[in-house]
C-alpha cells in the first residue's frame, strides 16, 4: 500500500537556526510532493511542489527551501529560522487524490 | 487564483445531532476534496468528490459542478466528529495548474459534546 511519511513530529528551535524537515513515500513512484504550512490553525498555505527529481516550484517568497534529491524524499530546509517560520507543516503527495503526512509542529523561540 | 469560502465558521452541537456543512467555489474545479483535522493535526481524506454525491456511513457529500458548490452532511454526531473540516478545490489542468496543488477554505471548526 501507499503511505507518507513524515519527521520529526515537533520541533522547538531557536531563532537563527537552521532547519530540515523530511518526508518520503512508499509504494509508488515519481509521485508530485507538496509542502504546505498552516498558521494559527486555519488554512493551508502552499509552499512548494515538485513534480520529479531536482524540481522545484515556489508558490510564494520566504525564508525557506526545498529539496527532492530523491524520487520518494522531499526535504524542506531553512538556513536561518524567523519567529515567523512557526507553524504546522504538512507534506503531501497526489496519486492523485491528494493525501497527506501526520506534520511537524515548528516552534521558533 | 480561486476563492473557497466554507461556512459557518464555527459549529457546536449536542451528540446525536446533524449537521451540513457548506463550501463554495469560485470557478470551474477539476478536483473537489473534503478533509477532516483532528486534534493532532492530521489531515484525513474523506472523500474525493468533483461532482455528485458520495457516502461513507455517517457521511456523505453532494458537489454540484455548475452551480460551485459542494456539502458535507454529518448525520447522528459524535465526539470524534470535532475537529475542523476543510474544503480544498484543485482548477483544470488547462488552467496552468499543477496536479494535485490544492486551494483550501478556511474551515469549520466543529464541536460536538456529549
Amino acid at each position: 500500500s501507499q503511505t507518507i511519511h513524515q519527521w520529526p513530529a515537533t520541533l522547538v528551535q531557536p531563532v537563527g537556526s537552521p532547519l530540515s524537515l523530511e518526508c518520503t513515500v512508499e509504494g509508488t513512484s515519481n509521485p508530485n510532493l507538496y509542502w504546505y504550512r498552516q498558521a494559527a490553525g486555519r488554512g493551508l498555505q502552499l509552499l512548494f511542489y515538485s513534480v520529479g527529481i531536482g524540481q522545484i516550484s515556489s508558490e510564494v517568497p520566504q525564508n525557506l527551501s526545498a529539496s527532492r534529491p530523491q524520487d520518494r524524499q522531499f526535504i524542506l530546509s531553512s538556513k536561518k529560522l524567523l519567529l515567523s517560520d512557526s507553524g504546522f507543516y504538512l507534506c503531501a503527495w497526489s496519486r492523485p487524490i491528494v493525501g497527506f503526512g501526520s506534520g511537524t509542529r515548528l516552534t521558533v523561540v | 487564483g480561486i476563492q473557497v469560502e466554507q461556512s459557518p465558521p464555527d459549529l457546536i452541537l449536542q451528540e446525536g445531532a446533524n449537521s451540513t456543512l457548506r463550501c463554495n467555489f469560485s470557478d470551474s474545479v477539476n478536483n473537489l476534496q473534503w478533509f477532516h483535522q483532528n486534534p493532532w493535526g492530521q489531515l484525513i481524506n474523506l472523500f474525493y468528490i468533483p461532482s455528485g454525491t458520495k457516502q461513507n456511513g455517517r457521511l456523505s457529500a453532494t458537489t454540484v459542478a455548475t452551480e460551485r458548490y459542494s456539502l458535507l452532511y454529518i448525520s447522528s454526531s459524535q465526539t470524534t466528529d470535532s475537529g475542523v473540516y476543510f474544503c480544498a478545490v484543485e482548477l483544470p489542468a488547462d488552467r496552468g495548474s499543477t496536479l494535485g496543488r490544492l486551494y483550501f477554505g478556511r474551515g469549520t471548526q466543529l464541536t460536538v459534546w456529549p
